[in-house]
């Protein structure tokens, strides 16, 4: 166990649909981190927050946005879902937000896109 | 951008043989390289990581190193087991507040008993 939360586990939507996936870091990482992973594929990094502002930035489509909240929790708001997006979520923590230290993977969300 | 090559896709060994993976970078800023090992159905966990000032780190059976010149790293297991069957990631990472996060497609090792 990593530490860092992940809910839900498993989605399930239709297409158009919009759908919120929430994190929580591991306790005193300031640092959260968004990625993609589809089936058999690597990992994509989306994006990067640190201590409630964003940090980094990486191929995460407009249609898809995140925030990080004082609390630091963090939400990956995905709108307008297509097919395609139907992958698996991960999201991971990390004590500072420089990019040099490990990440702390959560298990990560399975979305379905019918 | 930063753009990470990784090979062998796939890796099949007998147990007790060594492994190697190889990833190739494009940024000469990168300065932070790890390696990630998931589990079929799980996170990926850091096995082992190096920074460019560090041309080799071992850690058991495990060892990394790093060639900055020719912008290459490779993950060495030796003595492997079953256990050790996974899918392996490797990364490039500027470590300046984060402006590459760029992980290679991945290694599919299977050991062979």
């Amino acid at each position: 166990d990593s530490g860092v939360t992940q809910t839900p586990k498993h989605l399930i939507t239709a297409t158009g649909q919009r759908v919120t996936l929430r994190c929580s870091p591991r306790s005193g990482d300031l640092s959260v981190y968004w990625y993609q992973q589809s089936l058999d594929q690597g990992l994509q990094f989306l994006i990067q927050y640190y201590n409630g502002e964003e940090r980094a930035k990486g191929n995460i489509l407009e249609r898809f946005s995140a925030q990080q909240f004082p609390d630091l929790h963090s939400e990956l708001n995905l709108s307008s879902l297509e097919l395609g997006d139907s992958a698996l979520y991960f999201c991971a923590s990390s004590a500072d937000g420089a990019g040099g230290d490990e990440q702390y993977f959560g298990p990560g969300t399975r979305l379905t896109v019918t | 951008g930063e753009n990470v090559e990784q090979h062998p896709s796939t890796l099949s060994v007998q147990e007790g043989d060594s492994a190697v993976i190889k990833c190739t970078y494009s940024d000469s800023a990168s300065n932070y390289f790890p390696w990630y090992k998931q589990e079929l159905g799980k996170r990926p966990q850091l096995i082992i990581d190096i920074r460019s000032n560090v041309g080799e780190k071992k850690d058991q059976r495990i060892a990394v190193t790093l060639n900055k010149t020719a912008k290459h790293f490779s993950l060495h297991i030796t003595e492997t087991q079953p256990e050790d069957s996974a899918v392996y990631f490797c990364a490039a990472i500027l470590d300046n507040y984060g402006q590459n996060f760029v992980f290679g497609p991945g290694t599919r090792l299977s050991v062979l008993p």
